[in-house]
């Protein structure tokens, strides 16, 4: 069974740009969550998508947005780049209601200058 | 609230010893903890839960306590080999939400 795949692995921006990343997941899981990870922060939750609809968002400003596609697959997208965007952006399918069921892709580092 | 990591605390085992790592959560509401293991490069990887009417949960080589009364998590490994260098992160959770609020981390590294 094909794990959690994220596209692209690197990733370089600059200040004001936008960007889009890409996540699909495991077969069969329709939950696909989203995760920031920075050194000073932490791993830190952005949204979760189920059904094509954000079920769950964390308290990141609005320059963070996501879709789910009718098969699973999901897309987040941040406008207007900031230094501090600069982060491993974490993409995890499940099967909702069972977190135990969780896997994470390898995520996609972005690096904005 | 959100898990603010500020500091990475490191914990250097023998290989063979048994390791502890632990944990303080936030959240006296939270009702799931997990406890995720992250190699480098890698995203973090699923090891083992446990549901807020337990105190204790084993899995192969790792042991999970919870202390509700303190809030504290903890995850023994035993028998520590070199592939359990990772970061270990505990995570919370509320199951009315299901979203994972994730601690802050520890190194753990296995000197052979």
């Amino acid at each position: 069974k094909a794990g959690v795949t994220q596209t692209p692995r690197y990733l370089i921006k600059t200040r004001g740009q936008q960007v889009t990343l890409s996540c699909s997941p495991i077969s069969g899981h329709r939950s696909v969550s989203w995760y920031q990870q920075t050194p000073g922060q932490g791993l830190q939750f952005l949204f979760e998508y189920f059904s094509e609809t954000q079920r769950n968002k964390g308290n990141f400003p609005g320059r963070f947005s996501g879709r789910q596609f009718s098969n699973s697959r999901s897309e987040m997208n941040v406008s207007t780049l900031e230094l501090g965007d600069s982060a491993l952006y974490l993409c995890a399918s499940r099967v909702r209601g069972a977190l135990e069921t969780q896997y994470f892709g390898p995520g996609t580092r972005l690096l904005v200058l | 609230g959100e898990s603010v990591g500020l500091h990475l605390p490191t914990l250097s085992v023998q290989e063979g010893d048994n390791s502890i790592i632990n944990c303080a959560y936030s959240n006296s509401a939270s009702d799931y903890f997990i406890w995720y293991k992250q190699e480098s490069g890698k995203g973090p990887q699923f090891i083992i839960d446990i549901r807020s009417n337990m105190d204790k949960r084993q899995g192969q080589r790792v042991t999970v306590l919870l202390n509700k009364t303190v809030k504290h998590l903890s995850l023994q490994i035993a028998a520590t080999q070199p592939g359990d260098s990772a970061v270990y992160f505990c995570a919370e959770m509320n199951f009315g939400n299901e979203k994972l609020t994730f601690g802050t981390g520890t190194r753990l590294t296995i000197i052979p």
